[in-house]
Order: C-alpha cells, then structure tokens, then sequence
C-alpha cells in the first residue's frame, strides 16, 4: 500500500521568504508524481506533474524535484507571496493497474504581509 | 473550454437519507475519478471510470456506488448517509484511461453535510 507523508502540517513565513515543502513515499514504483494547490474549501489545481524518468519539472516560482529512489519530491517556491497562502498537497500515481492517486494530508502555508 | 464542473455545490442531508452528486469532466475527456476529502486529510479514492466502465475502485462500503453516462459525464451515488460521510466530494477527469501521460484535473466539488 502506497503511503504518502507531507512535512510539515504547517508552515508560517514572512513574505519575500522561499518555502520549501517536503513529500515522501513508500513504495517507489511509481508512475508520476504531482503537486497541487488547495484553498480553504476549494477543489485542486494542479501546480505541477513530474513523470518517474524526470528529476525536476519548473513553472513560473515553483520548481519541483523528485528522488524516486529515496521516496522524496521537495515543492520550492521561490519569493513568497501573500496569495501563495493556501494548503499544498502532494499525490503519486502507481503503474498498471492502479489508477488512483494517493495524495498526502497537505502541508498549510500562510505567508504573513 | 470550461474546467470540470460538479453539482451541486453544498448540500446537507440527514443520516439514512440517499444522495446523488453529479459531474461533468472537460470536454474531450473520456475518464472521471470521484475522491472523498474529509477535513484535514488528503482526497481518498473512491471509483473510477472510463468509457462507462468502472476501472478501479477504492476501500469504500457498497453503500457508494457510480455510474458514467455516455456522454462521459457522471454520478456518485451514496446510500444510508452516516455523519462521516460529511465531506468534500471531488471530481477529476482526464483525457485518457489513468492518467499517465497527463494532468488529472479537478472541479471545485460538493460539500456534504450529513447531520
């Protein structure tokens, strides 16, 4: 069973800071990996998608790496900004047979003015 | 193009009641992932399907069930509502069967409320 771990739960910078979020997972077969954007009672959009031959995919002030043999993808975001306050969810999705991702809890962020 | 959209938009019920939440994937998507979102914790897979056939289903009672209608629009239906059921009810849908080569996209849910 694929296991996904968002650290930490919460997060609190000023802005201008650079925030760096962490996901980890269990089973490393996996087929991608993306990194999603929640706001308070709101659906998901989608920030980033990185496939298991990449180590990194860029938009914009985000840069997301993965080290799939470790389990580990870490979501950068460059220069914070008050709108970038919003809970940061990580999923992974398992080749054949298995269409579901499995997503963390999230990671919260607020960026203080 | 319009994104994903689902119906309604928030909805109490009371338990032992039944409920039917609706979605519309973006045009030209053939597959529809239903997720259930309780409040601080991750979406966790329901079904899925594509082309009117359930691809895979997640740890859920048979209380739950889905249909895709040929126009690749879908519902979720929930039987014997409990209060933990009370959740946010998310629709994704993709252009192909998993997802693989591409984003899955999301709509903005349903918020049940089950008193």
């Amino acid at each position: 069973k694929q296991e996904v771990t968002q650290i930490p739960a919460a997060l609190s910078v000023p802005e201008g800071e650079n925030l760096v979020l962490n996901c980890s997972f269990t089973d490393s077969a996996i087929y991608n990996l993306q990194w999603f954007r929640q706001d308070p009672g709101k659906g998901l959009t989608s920030l980033l998608l990185i496939q298991s031959s990449q180590r990194e995919q860029t938009s914009g002030r985000l840069n997301a790496s993965l080290d799939k043999s470790s389990g580990r993808s870490t979501l950068y975001i460059a220069a914070s900004q008050p709108g970038d306050s919003a809970t940061y969810l990580c999923a992974v999705l398992r080749p054949i047979n298995d269409y579901k991702l499995s997503f963390g809890a999230g990671t919260t962020v607020t960026v203080r003015a | 193009d319009a994104g994903v959209t689902q119906s309604p938009t928030h909805l109490i019920k009371t338990r032992g009641q039944h409920v039917t939440l609706r979605c519309s994937p973006i045009s030209g998507h053939k597959s529809v992932s239903w997720y259930q979102q309780v409040l601080g914790q991750g979406p966790q897979f329901i079904f899925q399907y594509y082309e009117k056939e359930e691809r895979g289903r997640g740890n859920f009672p048979d209380r739950f069930s889905a249909r895709q209608f040929p126009n690749y629009s879908s519902e979720l239906n929930v039987n014997a509502l409990l209060l933990g059921d009370s959740a946010l009810y998310l629709c994704a849908s993709s252009l192909y069967e998993t997802g693989l080569q591409e984003t899955q996209y999301f709509g903005p849910g349903t918020r049940l409320l089950v008193l």
